[in-house]
């Protein structure tokens, strides 16, 4: 089936570093990958939309030059939290769509726990 | 703005037993709905999807049923077990969404021994 995997499954950083968490997509091609950031006890919130090729498309309120986005193969996205501070702190996953068209699943990674000291 | 949401934030069942988890969407326009399963630490694990030309989908111990009428979405878990323990979220979708899932609050199922 498909599979996503995210790297680092966690990471801990100092205030006002940069890291980067990789989104692949394992035996498929996928175009599309989302962002997602899930504080504990919440619900999933999207980031961004990561488009093979071109620029992401960022949900309101989530600030572009901070949280950095790169889909540079169709099966690999990058997502890179800039001058991280802690209420970064969260969950960060991310998902690929293995279908044709909006009506079929989207597939998560394992998801990223950042920690910023 | 629209939304999909949840009538119960925690689920008590005893092991053995059936789980029903409900969940209300609010958006009229919404046509493909899917449940995940995520547990402590994980990302969400796709369960089952539906689409709005349907209203009953079975899978493995798994039914979800739609009624669109009054915007409403179920999970049944058929002989719950230990291992169905975690969080269950619905999410919906639609064409003019593109491929962005609303997810709603999420449910803890508990399953007692």
């Amino acid at each position: 089936g498909a599979v996503v995997s995210q790297h680092p499954s966690w990471v801990i950083c100092k205030s006002g570093t940069s890291v980067k968490i990789e989104c692949r997509s394992l035996d498929f091609q996928a175009t599309t990958m989302f962002w997602y950031r899930q504080f504990p006890k919440q619900s999933l919130m999207l980031m961004a939309t990561s488009n093979e090729g071109s620029k992401a498309t960022y949900e309101q309120g989530v600030e572009k030059d901070k949280f950095l986005i790169n889909h540079a193969s169709l099966t690999l996205s990058t997502l890179t939290v800039t001058s991280a501070h802690p209420e970064d702190s969260s969950f960060y996953i991310c998902s690929a769509w293995t279908g044709g068209s909006y009506n079929s699943p989207l597939h998560f990674g394992n998801g990223t726990r950042l920690t910023v000291t | 703005g629209e939304s999909v949401g949840l009538h119960l934030p925690t689920l008590s069942v005893q092991e053995g037993d059936n789980s029903i988890i409900n969940c209300a969407y609010s958006n009229s326009a919404s046509d493909y709905f899917i449940w995940y399963k995520q547990e402590s630490g994980k990302g969400p694990q796709f369960i089952i999807d539906i689409r709005s030309n349907m209203d009953k989908r079975q899978g493995q111990r798994v039914t979800v049923l739609l009624n669109k009428t009054v915007k409403h979405l179920s999970l049944q878990i058929a002989a719950t077990q230990p291992g169905d323990s975690a969080v269950y979220f619905c999410a919906e979708n639609s064409k003019a969404a593109g491929n962005k899932l609303t997810f709603g609050g999420g449910t803890r199922v508990l399953v007692k021994p």
